[in-house]
């Protein structure tokens, strides 16, 4: 099946400082997602992607959708400790049968601290 | 309007017994998908439903199974549990099934003993 790594799998930042983390495809998606999970709760859409090259903010939040198709990163500038959470990417490939299910990345815990 | 919609929230079962999961999706969402979500596997696709149809299935046993009712909340069954199916079971609701950046429910959390 697909893959994807997500890296890195944890940070631990200070307040303020800028975050990037990236994923990576061993095939081709169509569709990029940034999804943020607290705890307990189910995950949150962040940023959607739909085409190659894009590159789209969401308040402090930028993600872009990579040229080759296999790879997205996310940036989050100035780091507050609301940020707090797992991160995670998923994307979809492009239309083969009946799959439209999502793949998800193994998600990267981030830590802000004061 | 109100969110994704999970019950219950929290689920003790033994071994062998089966479990019936809830997810009411937001009002006019017609696209309902169920996740596993484990510490081991992160978050895995178990089927997506639409206009009470499966439309898509995971690489899950037949032991899970689930349905969509006339007013689009669905339902997830799992029989013959076992300790492997702990987890964290979410909902995510969309519009249509071309919609991808759908919304999750807070998830169902069950515990196998």
């Amino acid at each position: 099946g697909q893959q994807l790594n997500q890296s890195p799998q944890s940070m631990f930042i200070q307040e303020g400082e800028d975050v990037s983390m990236n994923c990576t495809s061993s095939s081709i998606f169509n569709t990029w997602l940034w999804y943020k999970q607290d705890p307990g709760e189910g995950p949150v859409l962040l940023i959607a992607l739909y085409k190659a090259g894009e590159l789209t903010s969401n308040g402090r939040l930028t993600a872009q959708f990579g040229i080759t198709r296999k790879d997205s990163f996310l940036n989050i500038s100035a780091s507050i400790p609301s940020d707090v959470g797992i991160y995670f990417c998923a994307g979809r490939s492009p239309p083969s049968g009946s799959a439209r299910q999502l793949t998800f990345g193994s998600g990267t815990q981030l830590t802000v601290l004061p | 309007k109100a969110g994704v919609t999970q019950t219950p929230r929290y689920l003790i079962k033994t071994r062998g017994q089966q479990v019936t999961l809830s997810c009411s999706p937001i009002s006019g969402h017609r696209s309902v998908s169920w996740y596993q979500q484990t510490p081991g596997q992160g978050l895995q696709f178990l089927f997506e439903y639409f206009s009470e149809t499966q439309r898509n299935k995971g690489n899950f046993p037949g032991r899970f199974s689930g349905r969509q009712f006339s007013n689009s909340r669905s339902e997830m069954n799992v029989s013959t549990l076992e300790l492997g199916d702990s987890a964290l079971y979410l909902c995510a609701s969309s519009l249509d099934t071309s919609n991808y950046g759908y919304t999750f429910g807070s998830g169902t959390r069950l515990t196998v003993v």
